[in-house]
């Protein structure tokens, strides 16, 4: 079973930030948090990971609270091409573990 | 230049057939997976293989083998047909040991009449 939990939906006005929360609260010591997203029927894209220290990429930027219990991403000026299933994962970092993805959210860009 | 090509994209076959899916990716990647997408969306792991060992089987029908003829591929055999496969199913690589992500392919979509 995945080890996290989102909610099944969230919208999102165009060029306003699309904030996705996402509960860990088992998460151990040495697991990390990844995100990735899936576009309709392609295949999954990776966006971003972290340990406890926020993160920024190009795509996106990753929160993580204090307690690693939960984690938000954020998409800082939502398009349309951002509507997609995101996953929110944690995996340990250094071995070939199971990645389980859980159900998602399915983040909805209104113009 | 795609990282992680699968073919055929879509596959449609009748029941108790046996049929092949191909992937190969050219990140230099040491582990491959295999996942399948059901009908709901859901994502589930079948199979990883790094430096040609099997070392994670979710405990999928015996009919579905992968088979890595070299670290850049693996390929997904499936016996004897059920409607139950029909589904996408998911290619993909990381390079474990350095925490990278997941790279996917684009999927084959398999229909089982």
């Amino acid at each position: 079973d995945a080890k996290t939990t989102q909610p099944p939906s969230m919208d999102c006005a165009e060029g306003r930030a699309a904030n996705l929360p996402c509960n860990h609260s088992t998460i151990s010591g040495n697991e990390y948090v990844y995100w990735y997203r899936q576009i309709h029927s392609q295949g999954p894209q990776y966006i971003i990971h972290g340990l406890k220290n926020n993160e920024t990429n190009e795509m996106a930027s990753l929160i993580i609270t204090e307690d690693r219990k939960s984690s938000t991403l954020i998409l800082p000026h939502a398009t349309l091409r951002d509507t997609a299933v995101y996953y929110c994962i944690v995996r340990l970092y250094s071995s070939a573990s199971k990645i389980i993805f859980g159900s998602g959210t399915r983040l909805s860009i209104r113009p | 230049d795609t990282a992680v090509s699968q073919t055929p994209k879509y596959l449609v076959t009748q029941m108790g057939n046996d049929k092949s899916i191909k992937c190969e990716q050219n990140l230099g990647h040491d582990t491959m997976y295999w996942y399948k997408q059901d009908s709901k969306k859901f994502l589930k792991i079948m199979f990883s293989y790094n430096n040609k060992e099997l070392i994670i089987n979710e405990t999928v029908p015996n009919r579905f083998s992968p088979k890595s003829p070299d670290k850049a591929h693996l390929n997904l055999h499936i016996n004897s047909l059920e409607l139950g496969d029909s589904a996408v199913y998911f290619c993909a690589s990381s390079q474990d040991g350095e925490g990278s992500p997941l790279h996917f392919g684009n999927g084959t979509r398999l229909t089982v009449t």
